[in-house]
Formats: structure tokens, C-alpha cells, sequence
């Protein structure tokens, strides 16, 4: 049962370059998240998806977007990339709102 | 504004001890949940415990407990019988009830615990 998977796990990027962060969930969940993860803080949220269709903005949105591509997957792109996104970026399931949510291993993004 | 604060940086305990990490939050919410949540070196966000607010009897998962203080907004964790694998960053959470957008971390408490 692999839960939720994220690819990739490390990715150096140049300033301005672009990429999609991928998540992938098999415990049929309604909600997605993604968070990031800087030095000495908590998680803080990025964007997230309350069910299939549906998108909408947490704490720190500006320079992502996301896709909610089905119910299984949801993804995270950083059109054009800034140190300041260099993060640990984590993505989450859960069946409900308040409900425990089921983190990623994590993706290592570095910036330069 | 929803805000979680977790005062200790980071605590030490000696293996088969007993250690509390605390956790003060802000909100002006009545329904909420609260979390802890341990994040070992390998980096997995592992659920420790879940607390509802609108619940007085405290929530206990084998050798983790919490005590929840509503009035005082203090949701602090207690870990009996302290093993190595405990050692890891431990990281309190707060959702309101029915707001996705509102999930609230604390800085986290790195835990060391001692042979």
C-alpha cells in the first residue's frame, strides 16, 4: 500500500526555469494539499483541493499553480522558479476536512 | 488570525522516560481539531495524535496523550516510556473545522531522546 507518492524526491533548478511537482494518492481520498517546508518553521500551505475538480489557495500561493488532474493525482508547477522556492515541498491526502491527513516522503527543491 | 506556537525549540530525554512537548494556539474558532504530528530524520509526516476540540475526555494512542486545556488554548504531548525511535521533530497542528485553508503549524520541537 504506497499511500502518497511524490516524484521527484531532490530537483536543482536554475532561476527562472520551470517544473511540475507530481502526487499521487491510492487511498481513494477526496482532499489534497501541498505544503512547504523551510529551515526552523512548520509546514505552511501552498494551494489545496477539497475533491476532484476543485482548487483553491492556502496561506502562501503566489508563484504556483496547481492541477487537480483526478482524484488520485495533484499537481504542483513553479512556472518560473526563485531562490525563495527553494523549500522541502510536501503533498497530503485526506478522506475529509479536519481528517488525518497522509504526507509524501517529500521533495528537496533547490533553486539557484 | 490562527497562529500555533510551540516555545521549545528543541528537549532532551533519557530513554524510557517521560517528556511533555507543549503547544499554545490563538483563534477565535469554537469547533477545531488539533494535531501532533512526528517527523523523523527520513522526513515522513507521521500522525501522532488527533484531538476535536469540541471533545473534553483527552485523546491517548498507547504511549503518546495529550492534555487539552480549551480555555487556555494549550495543547501539550506527553510521551511515556520514551524510546530511541521517538527522536524526531514533533510539530503541532491546528484546523478549524470545515476551513481546508486554515491548517496551522507550528515551528516544530526537536526531540532527542537519550540511551
Amino acid at each position: 500500500n504506497a499511500g502518497v507518492t511524490q516524484t521527484p524526491k531532490f530537483q536543482v533548478l536554475k532561476t527562472g526555469q520551470s517544473m511540475t511537482l507530481q502526487c499521487a494518492q491510492d487511498m481513494n481520498h477526496n482532499s489534497m494539499y501541498w505544503y512547504r517546508q523551510d529551515p526552523g518553521m512548520g509546514l505552511r500551505l501552498i494551494y489545496y483541493s477539497a475533491s476532484e475538480g476543485t482548487t483553491d489557495k492556502g496561506e502562501v500561493p503566489n508563484g504556483y499553480n496547481v492541477s487537480r488532474l483526478n482524484k488520485r493525482e495533484f499537481s504542483l508547477r513553479l512556472e518560473s522558479a526563485a531562490p525563495s522556492q527553494t523549500s522541502v515541498y510536501f503533498c497530503a491526502s485526506s478522506s475529509t476536512t479536519g481528517d488525518i491527513q497522509y504526507f509524501g516522503a517529500g521533495t528537496r527543491l533547490s533553486v539557484l | 488570525a490562527q497562529t500555533v506556537t510551540q516555545s521549545q525549540p528543541e528537549m532532551s530525554v533519557q530513554e524510557a522516560e517521560t517528556v511533555t512537548l507543549s503547544c499554545t494556539y490563538d483563534t477565535s474558532e469554537n469547533n477545531y481539531y488539533l494535531f501532533w504530528y512526528k517527523q523523523p530524520p527520513s522526513r515522513q509526516m507521521i500522525l501522532v495524535i488527533r484531538q476535536e476540540a469540541y471533545k473534553q475526555q483527552n485523546a491517548t494512542e498507547n504511549r503518546f496523550s495529550v492534555n487539552f486545556q480549551k480555555a487556555a488554548k494549550s495543547f501539550s504531548l506527553k510521551i511515556s516510556d520514551s524510546q530511541l525511535g521517538d527522536t524526531a521533530m514533533y510539530f503541532c497542528a491546528f484546523c478549524p473545522m470545515g476551513n481546508f485553508n486554515k491548517f496551522y503549524f507550528g515551528s516544530g520541537t526537536k526531540l532527542n531522546v537519550k540511551p
